[in-house]
């Protein structure tokens, strides 16, 4: 079973600033790694597959990149509907997911 | 519109049993495999289990924590996923999405609302 790892728990961070997410596999995933945003009461929603692909209508201010065991998920210029919990996911065997990250205006 | 709608959530005792359903309408769910997931309260994502398309014969898997107690199903003809929950213990209650990944070959593009499953005495 692969174990996901997101850090930090919470990140403080203003409007306009960049937000830098982690996500460490419990072993190698390759680039089968997602990243998903959910804000209060919704649904999750997809931002980034494939490590650094963003879906549909994901703005280019979102980015990610690693590879194996470490992920980062980048999040510069933050604007006000960003804030809100990320999760990483593999997907190379099974699915698994981080525990999340709550990003919070400073 | 391409949309998931999950139905058959409620209060059920410990050691009981509950079917959820999850309509999909705007697309053929038969090509999709279908997954559920579950959100326990103030809690992280858990992947629950998996059943893939006809091409594949419906291959099912689970996740360890509910595997022998749950099951998935699906009718084509209802473009309808089930989630059949046996044997529930209160450590199963948590809003339940039924997602699939529609555009992508892997990761979870499509979610319905969720539905609330709530294990309690």
């Amino acid at each position: 079973e692969i174990v996901m790892t997101q850090s930090p728990a919470t990140l403080s961070v203003s409007p306009g600033e960049t937000a830098t997410l982690s996500c460490r596999a419990s072993q190698s995933v390759s680039i089968n790694l997602a990243w998903y945003q959910q804000k209060p009461g919704q649904a999750p929603r997809l931002l980034m597959y494939r490590t650094n692909t963003r879906a549909a209508g994901i703005p280019a201010r979102f980015s990610g990149s690693g590879s194996g065991t470490e992920f980062t998920l980048t999040i510069s210029s933050l604007q006000s509907e960003d804030f809100g919990l990320y999760y990483c996911q593999q997907y190379y065997d099974l699915w698994a997911f981080g525990q999340g990250t709550k990003v919070e205006i400073k | 519109e391409v949309q998931l709608v999950e139905s058959g959530g409620g209060l059920v005792q410990p050691g009981g049993s509950l079917k959820l359903s999850c309509g999909a309408s705007g697309f053929t769910s038969s090509d999709s495999a279908m997954h559920w997931v579950r959100q326990a309260s103030g809690k992280g994502l858990e992947w629950v289990g998996r059943i893939r398309g006809k091409v594949h014969n419906y291959a099912p898997v689970y996740a360890a924590s509910v595997k022998g107690r749950f099951t998935i199903s699906r009718d084509e003809s209802k473009n309808t996923t089930y989630l059949h929950m046996n044997s529930l213990k209160i450590e199963d209650t948590a809003i339940y999405y039924c997602t699939t990944p529609l555009t992508y070959n892997d990761p979870f593009d499509i979610w319905g609302q969720g539905t609330m499953v709530t294990v309690s005495s």
